[in-house]
């Protein structure tokens, strides 16, 4: 167990509709990640937050948007939701800006 | 963009046999190495890293090996065993691009019994 808490394990929903997935950090842990893992493209890093602010972005589309709240645990919100959405959602977390990141068991997003 | 790949989709060794994991990478700005064992239904799991600034580092039976010239990357798994069975990734981290990891493709590790 790594610490890192995410909910919900498994989510099936519709095509067009938005989804939230949340992300509870270790312990002390001020940063948050988080990456997409599906069959076609693998784990792909999508955004970091630092302590409530954005820190780094990677291939993460417009639809998709994320913030980290002052207790630190974050939200991945997914919208206009398309069926090559559906894939794995981690969120891992590290004490800080940088360093060893940490892997939740992830959440299962299906979209019909 | 920048990518890390992996030589071999599955890999199969009989229990206790020695298993080795291989990675090219191709950004050479890359600082900072990582692989993980992803087990089936679980978030990926740390094994070992390795900074740019070393060639070798070793943990409790693995060693992962880094060759900067060639861009490279290998796990060593020593006296392999069924619980090893997993997925492994490497990772790799340009400090400067902030702490983003672009991970490889993954090899499937089998152990015969």
């Amino acid at each position: 167990d790594s610490g890192v808490t995410q909910t919900p394990k498994h989510l099936i929903t519709a095509t067009g509709q938005r989804v939230t997935l949340r992300c509870s950090p270790r312990s002390g842990d001020l940063s948050v990640y988080w990456y997409q893992q599906s069959l076609d493209q693998g784990l792909q890093f999508l955004i970091q937050y630092y302590n409530g602010e954005e820190r780094a972005k990677g291939n993460i589309l417009e639809r998709f948007s994320a913030q980290q709240f002052p207790d630190l645990h974050s939200e991945l919100n997914l919208s206009s939701l398309e069926l090559g959405d559906s894939a794995l959602y981690f969120c891992a977390s590290s004490f800080g800006a940088s360093g060893e990141q940490f892997f939740g068991p992830g959440t299962r997003l299906t979209v019909l | 963009g920048e990518s890390v790949g992996l030589h071999l989709p599955t890999l199969s060794v009989q229990e206790g046999d020695n298993s080795i994991i291989n990675c090219a990478y191709s950004n050479s700005a890359s600082d900072y190495f990582i692989w993980y064992k992803q087990e089936s239904g679980k978030g990926p799991q740390f094994i070992i890293d390795i900074r740019s600034n070393m060639d070798k580092r070793q943990g409790q039976r693995v060693t992962v090996l880094l060759n900067k010239t060639v861009k490279h990357l290998s796990l060593q798994i020593a006296a392999t065993q069924p619980g090893d069975s997993a997925v492994y990734f490497c990772a790799e981290n340009d400090n400067n691009a902030g702490n983003m990891l672009t991970f490889g493709g993954g090899t499937r590790l089998m152990v015969k019994p």
